[in-house]
């Protein structure tokens, strides 16, 4: 009964390619994030879905591409992939009822090579 | 822009010392201040929150304060333990609208045995 999960753990694949990282959320919350840690471990977020609707699109290249299916799903596709694009992402969700309590996933580790 | 500082990057502390983790904020609107902690190679988890019509909150061995006019706002941790080790992240936010996080650079805390 994972609260968030993600898919992969890890992804390692070379410069140039397209990859996807799913995310599923089964705590009914309604608003879903992506955040990106470099190997500074700053987190920064990304993006922000709220029933679907994308409400925070940070300045990201537009080789991320995010969407959303339904409330409870969250995917992250990027094209193109480049060697600054190594980090762990993060996804998280919360309810906006409460306004609180983010809850993250476990994390995608991406090597680019 | 919306910006969070955090301080000190790395403290190390022997066991049964006390922590301290400082933080400032920019966005006079947040009115959210959550902690998290990230152990090595796991996710951030939400060890203690505090909004900003109180000055401080405490569980067990933490404790929060919040000086809203200085913008100002502390993680202490008492009578620390080994497992205390972690990253510690700081984060502001308002609680309408958007729901962004906007995280500070982390605290690398060390408990040494």
């Amino acid at each position: 009964d994972t609260a968030v999960s993600q898919t992969p753990k890890y992804l390692v694949t070379q410069m140039g390619n397209d990859k996807s990282i799913k995310c599923e959320q089964n705590l009914g919350h309604d608003t879903m994030y992506w955040y990106k840690q470099d190997s500074k471990k700053f987190l920064k977020i990304m993006f922000s879905y709220n029933n679907k609707e994308l409400i925070i699109n940070e300045t990201v290249p537009n080789r991320f591409s995010p969407k959303s299916p339904d409330k409870a799903h969250l995917n992250l596709h990027i094209n193109s992939l480049e060697l600054g694009d190594s980090a762990v992402y993060f996804c998280a969700s919360s309810q906006s009822s409460t306004g609180r309590e983010q809850y993250f996933g476990p994390g995608t580790r991406l090597t680019v090579t | 822009g919306e910006n969070v500082e955090q301080h000190p990057s790395t403290l190390s502390v022997q066991e049964g010392d006390s922590a301290v983790i400082k933080c400032t904020y920019s966005d006079s609107a947040s009115n959210y201040f959550p902690w998290y902690k990230q152990e090595l190679g796991k996710r951030p988890q939400l060890i203690i929150d505090i909004r900003s019509n109180v000055g401080e909150k405490k569980d067990q061995r933490i404790a929060v304060t919040l000086n809203k006019t200085a913008k100002h706002f502390s993680l202490h941790i008492t009578e620390t333990q080994p497992e205390d080790s972690a990253v510690y992240f700081c984060a502001a936010s308002r609680t309408s609208g958007t729901y962004k996080y906007i995280f500070g650079t982390g605290t690398r805390l060390k408990v040494l045995a």
